[in-house]
């Protein structure tokens, strides 16, 4: 079975500062990666996905991801933070064909200061 | 498209009553799932259904039913309410299982 660890319940930077939110994997088999952004009182929306085509995956709002098999992570990243991107974001995984249900990890509260 | 939609947005219960979130989809998607959320927890898997008339049980099944009975709609019961229920409810909807799943704004539920 996958599973998700993100390292870091609470991220604090500021504003113009380097984004790095980390994930760590666990799949037997070559996994479908996932991050979702939730904004105060929204739901999920997706950031960006992985899905066995390029390694280095650009999302929505200046994010990327990349994903690395040795090292089983898929960290999130964005160069320069701005104010809007506080949020919740939930890093989350399955299994290339659909056998596996999609499994969450517990999320990071990412928090801008100006 | 107004694409995922839940009813209620926020319910009270007291212990022992029960009720029916409500969640549609408009995107013909097959798979459709209820999540919870509770804090420090992330997105609990409650049920799922992989197109109408098929269900299963996720990550924390008890004290909740869904049925599938159009591709539209999945609608989470609970039977008989507990604090221990008292969360956000997600529905989220998806081509496959393994694509990008699409979320209702949340039904926030206190049980007292």
């Amino acid at each position: 079975a996958q599973s998700v660890t993100q390292l870091g319940s609470h991220v604090s930077v500021s504003e113009g500062a380097l984004v790095l939110l980390r994930c760590n994997y666990s799949s037997s088999v070559p996994p479908y990666l996932f991050w979702y952004v939730q904004y105060p009182n929204q739901g999920l929306q997706l950031l960006l996905k992985y899905t066995s085509a390029a390694t280095l995956v650009k999302g929505i709002n200046g994010f990327e991801a990349e994903f690395k098999k040795s090292e089983t992570s898929f960290h999130l990243t964005k160069p320069s933070a701005h104010m809007s991107d506080a949020a919740e974001y939930f890093c989350a995984v399955t299994t290339q064909g659909g056998s596996e249900k999609l499994v969450f990890g517990k999320g990071t509260k990412l928090t801008v200061n100006p | 498209n107004a694409g995922v939609t839940q009813t209620p947005k926020f319910q009270v219960l007291k212990t022992g009553q029960s009720m029916t979130l409500q969640c549609a989809q408009d995107m013909n998607h097959e798979y459709m799932s209820w999540y919870r959320q509770d804090p420090g927890m992330g997105l609990r898997l409650i049920h799922y259904s992989v197109g109408a008339g098929i269900t299963d049980q996720g990550e924390v099944p008890n004290g909740y039913n869904v049925s599938r009975s159009t591709t539209e709609d999945f609608p989470l019961r609970l039977l008989s309410a507990a604090p221990s229920q008292t969360s956000v409810y997600f529905c989220a909807s998806s081509r496959t299982t393994s694509s990008e799943q699409f979320f209702g704004p949340g039904t926030r539920l206190t049980v007292l």
